[in-house]
């Protein structure tokens, strides 16, 4: 079984220029997620969706990161315009269940830097 | 607010010996109670889960204590080996399958 699936896995941007990362989870698995991990710190969710719906954006700064995943199946997700402070991993991680037990599993991540 | 508080921050533990891991919750509403595992440029793989009616999980090596009145739960390395060396996260979840995590506990392994 292939896992999750992300690209690409490094990107260096300046300041106020945007950026897409790209996702393509479990086969099957309808929900996933979007994370950020800054480094030295857990991964904190910006986003959840449940096929191609969503379920919890409440921690996405909507005024400069959007994500779609419209089809039900990958996902995008953007950075427009970017800031220093988002250099950090953007994970990605998808789920077979929406109860427990919340197996996630996870992608390598992408590791942003802006300068 | 942090709803996951997770210590210690750095671990360093000779082979062979017991490694402890743990973690604080704030909101009783958390029903699953999963570690993750992290080496470097790797995704969090999960490691061992526990559910809040039952007080301990072993597997292999790992075991997972949970005490809901303390609202606690930590995770035992036994016989703690090199490879084992890596970050790991503790994490809560409930609702829809949104998970917090904790910051990270980085963890060497002396030979």
């Amino acid at each position: 079984e292939a896992g999750v699936a992300q690209s690409p896995r490094y990107k260096i941007i300046e300041k106020r220029q945007s950026v897409a990362f790209w996702c393509n989870p479990i086969s099957g698995h309808a929900t996933l997620y979007w994370y950020q991990q800054i480094l030295g710190q857990g991964p904190k969710l910006l986003i959840q969706f449940q096929n191609n719906g969503v379920v919890d954006d409440s921690q996405l700064p909507k005024d400069r990161f959007s994500a779609e995943r419209l089809k039900g199946v990958d996902s995008t997700l953007k950075i427009q315009p970017a800031k220093l402070e988002d250099s950090a991993v953007y994970l990605c991680a998808s789920s077979q269940w929406t109860g427990p037990p919340y197996e996630q599993y996870f992608g390598p991540g992408t590791r942003l830097t802006v300068t | 607010q942090q709803q996951v508080k997770q210590s210690p921050q750095s671990l360093i533990v000779q082979k062979g010996g017991i490694s402890i891991i743990n973690c604080a919750y704030e909101n009783t509403a958390f029903d699953y109670f999963p570690w993750y595992q992290q080496f470097p440029g790797k995704g969090p793989a999960l490691l061992i889960a526990i559910r809040p009616d039952v007080s301990e999980k072993k597997e292999g090596r790992f075991t997972i204590s949970f005490n809901k009145s303390a609202k606690q739960f930590s995770l035992h390395i036994m016989d703690s080996q090199p490879g084992d060396s890596a970050t790991y996260f503790c994490a809560a979840g409930s609702g829809a399958g949104k998970s917090t995590f904790g910051d990270g506990t980085t963890l060497t392994v002396k030979p």
